[in-house]
């Protein structure tokens, strides 16, 4: 089993439509998680980070955790073109190694 | 805050020959990097864990010998590939953080390596 799960998508959505991407985590004692967005041939650049059960708000941006189900889910309301990226999600233990899931293509159709 | 800085952002090389690339945290200390390499269309792999003043920590499959790291200083990691092939192509990413609590990792821009 593989320590983070991502849909690979691509997940399509029409530009200012809600794009939701889920992931999902094997060990119980992950302590944060991470949301990255990567552009082709670029390196990740991190969008959100959240610690705790619940919602996190930033910007268009909403990070939800629920440690019982192990599933993180990044939210991004008023989809843009601009948005169309590979998301990455990474889970950390003990506030050391990262693990990634495989990415889940969005594509922002104008 | 929180810069990291990766060079060269892409290198061509002979198959036999070794490439340096380096990875400093501008704006702050960092006693651990890591590094990463991905293949196009798959994620991340960590390739192994720098520590700044001892031994790199390998992740399990990745050959010490053949990836040589150097942290010799709190803002400078070095990835040495030595006696490249082309199988060593990939794109090589670097990261840290100020604080492992309250920070994401951030990556540096990463290395195109194509060996030819």
């Amino acid at each position: 089993q593989k320590e983070v799960e991502q849909n690979s998508g691509p997940l399509s959505v029409p530009e200012g439509a809600i794009a939701s991407l889920n992931c999902t985590y094997s060990d119980r004692v992950s302590q944060s998680f991470f949301w990255y967005r990567q552009y082709s041939g670029k390196s990740p650049e991190l969008i959100m980070s959240i610690y705790s059960n619940g919602d996190k708000e930033d910007g268009r941006f909403t990070a939800q955790l629920n440690k019982a189900s192990q599933y993180v889910s990044l939210l991004i309301r008023d989809s843009q073109p601009s948005d169309s990226a590979t998301y990455l999600c990474a889970v950390n233990r003990n506030f050391n190694k990262f693990y990634f899931g495989s990415g889940t293509k969005l594509n922002v159709k104008p | 805050g929180a810069v990291v800085s990766q060079h060269p952002s892409w290198v061509i090389c002979k198959s036999g020959t070794s490439v340096k690339i380096e990875c400093r945290s501008l704006d702050f200390q960092a006693t651990t990097m890591f590094w990463y390499r991905q293949f196009p269309k798959q994620s991340l792999m960590l390739m192994a864990t720098s520590n700044e003043g001892s031994k790199a920590t390998y992740e399990q499959g990745v050959e010490k010998d053949k990836f040589l790291i150097n942290h010799a200083s709190l803002t400078l990691s070095t990835l040495t590939v030595t006696s490249a092939h082309p199988e060593d192509s990939s794109f090589y990413i670097c990261s840290a953080t100020p604080d492992r609590a309250n920070y994401g990792y951030t990556f540096g821009s990463g290395t195109r390596l194509t060996v030819v």
